[in-house]
């Protein structure tokens, strides 16, 4: 079955501060891995796309990374802002079916 | 450019009456596809329409359905509302060579 577990649940930082958030899948096959960012009663707006060939892409002060042969992604958040609350969506496309698969997604909370 | 609507942005339903939600996508975009939102599930594929024909679907119960009309609107129904069905209802609009852009969403609530 597939499956995208994201960790943490949650995260409280100052402002200011650098974070990561994780992503891990067992999607089969692997065709792309989307990070989505989604403000409280708002959608979701993509931040990032990666397919199997890459390992990086950056957004801002939003780089993701992934790993495809132990199927992590990581999205590291550099300066946070108080902008930057929200909830951070993974989401992973499979090469065998159109259906995504979403992590449940990490909420963070940033301070001033 | 707008983007993708959803109306109307909240309802409240009594358990057992039908619903239905409007969501127009991005000019030119031909897909638009359906996702329901909740605490405890996080987000859930519903269905995708292009060119008016169901593409592909997702793990819900026959009461959900949907269909596109030839201006690429969409519309979604459920049938016979649980109080299960309570979520953000987010529609989504692409074309070939573009991501997907959300809506903001239609928040149901069903009593």
């Amino acid at each position: 079955k597939n499956q995208v577990e994201q960790s943490p649940q949650s995260l409280i930082i100052l402002e200011g501060k650098n974070c990561t958030l994780q992503c891990n899948y067992t999607v089969s096959p692997f065709s792309n891995l989307r990070w989505y960012k989604q403000d409280t009663g708002r959608g979701p707006v993509s931040l990032t796309i990666m397919t199997f060939s890459e390992n990086t892409k950056s957004n801002g002060r939003y780089t993701a990374t992934l790993d495809a042969d132990t199927k992590q992604s990581s999205l590291h958040i550099t300066a946070s802002q108080l902008s930057d609350s929200a909830s951070y969506i993974c989401v992973v496309g499979s090469g065998g079916s159109y259906i995504p698969t979403f992590g449940r997604g990490t909420s963070l909370i940033v301070h001033p | 450019k707008a983007g993708v609507t959803q109306t109307p942005r909240y309802l409240i339903k009594t358990r057992g009456q039908q619903v239905t939600l409007s969501c127009s996508p991005i000019s030119g975009h031909r897909s638009v596809s359906w996702y329901q939102q909740t605490p405890g599930q996080g987000l859930q594929f519903l269905f995708e329409y292009f060119s008016e024909t169901q593409r592909n679907k997702g793990n819900f119960p026959g009461r959900f359905s949907g269909r596109q009309f030839s201006n690429s609107r969409s519309e979604m129904n459920v049938s016979t509302l649980e109080l299960g069905d309570s979520a953000l209802y987010l529609c989504a609009s692409s074309s070939l060579n573009t991501e997907a852009f959300f809506g903001q969403g239609t928040r149901l609530t069903v009593v």
